[in-house]
């Protein structure tokens, strides 16, 4: 059974980065899917960050191009998320999940993590 | 906004049926990319209802089904029941994302 679980601070400073990671168990990291972040504001609908294959191609929303970097460390099994110059906009629940290159769905999702950008 | 419509909100007695729309434009469901939907129950997270627009993965009821065509897609919901109250969103490639885009989402009230 693929489990996905987010890690990382649950407040951040503006302006600072926001830094996430998710370890993956069950199933191989290097297998042919994309290991994707979506993030959901509080009360809110649901937005693609950006995903990561295993051979470290990326792919990323492009209204957040500019501020986020992901990165995947297959030995540890877990891949990144840091998201930089955070404003309260990006206060939201951080979920990981995994999609299928062909379709682009997400079968796995872990079980969020709630992250507030507040001084 | 989201590029992919959904009603806010519908609603249903138990036992009835109820769909949800999706609409696109031809970057995405129009494009030919499949839809796929997701269930979010309160304080939870997406859990994939349909995928590939008609496919329902292992353990998911067949009172759930999905459709599409042309630039818009649907999720039709029969016998509901008071479990299926959530928040329900369609998702389909866009090309002009070069990735995944959801709707806004639908909340599906059991009257």
């Amino acid at each position: 059974q693929v489990q996905l679980q987010e890690s990382g601070p649950g407040l951040v400073k503006p302006s600072e980065t926001l830094s996430l990671t998710c370890a993956v168990s069950g199933y191989s990291i290097r297998s042919a899917y994309y290991w994707g972040w979506i993030r959901q504001p509080p009360g809110k609908g649901l937005e693609w960050i950006g995903s990561i294959y295993h051979s470290g191609s990326t792919y990323y929303n492009p209204s957040l191009k500019s501020r986020v970097t992901m990165s995947v460390d297959t030995s540890k099994y877990q891949f990144s998320l840091n998201l930089s110059s955070v404003t309260a906009a990006d206060t939201a629940v951080y979920y990981c999940a995994r999609s299928k290159p062909v379709g682009w769905y997400f079968d796995y999702w872990g079980l969020g993590t709630l992250v507030t950008v507040s001084s | 906004q989201s590029v992919l419509t959904q009603p806010p909100s519908v609603s249903g007695a138990p036992g009835q049926r109820v769909t949800i729309s999706c609409t696109g434009r031809n970057s995405n469901i129009g494009g030919g990319y499949d839809v796929h939907w997701y269930q979010q129950l309160p304080g939870t997270a997406p859990k994939l209802l349909i995928y590939a627009n008609s496919n329902r993965p292992s353990g998911v009821p067949d009172r759930f089904s999905g459709s599409k065509s042309g630039t818009s897609a649907s999720l039709a919901i029969t016998g509901l029941q008071a479990e299926d109250e959530a928040d329900y969103y369609c998702q389909s490639y866009d090309s002009s994302l070069s990735g995944p885009l959801f709707g806004g989402g639908t909340k599906l009230t059991v009257l």
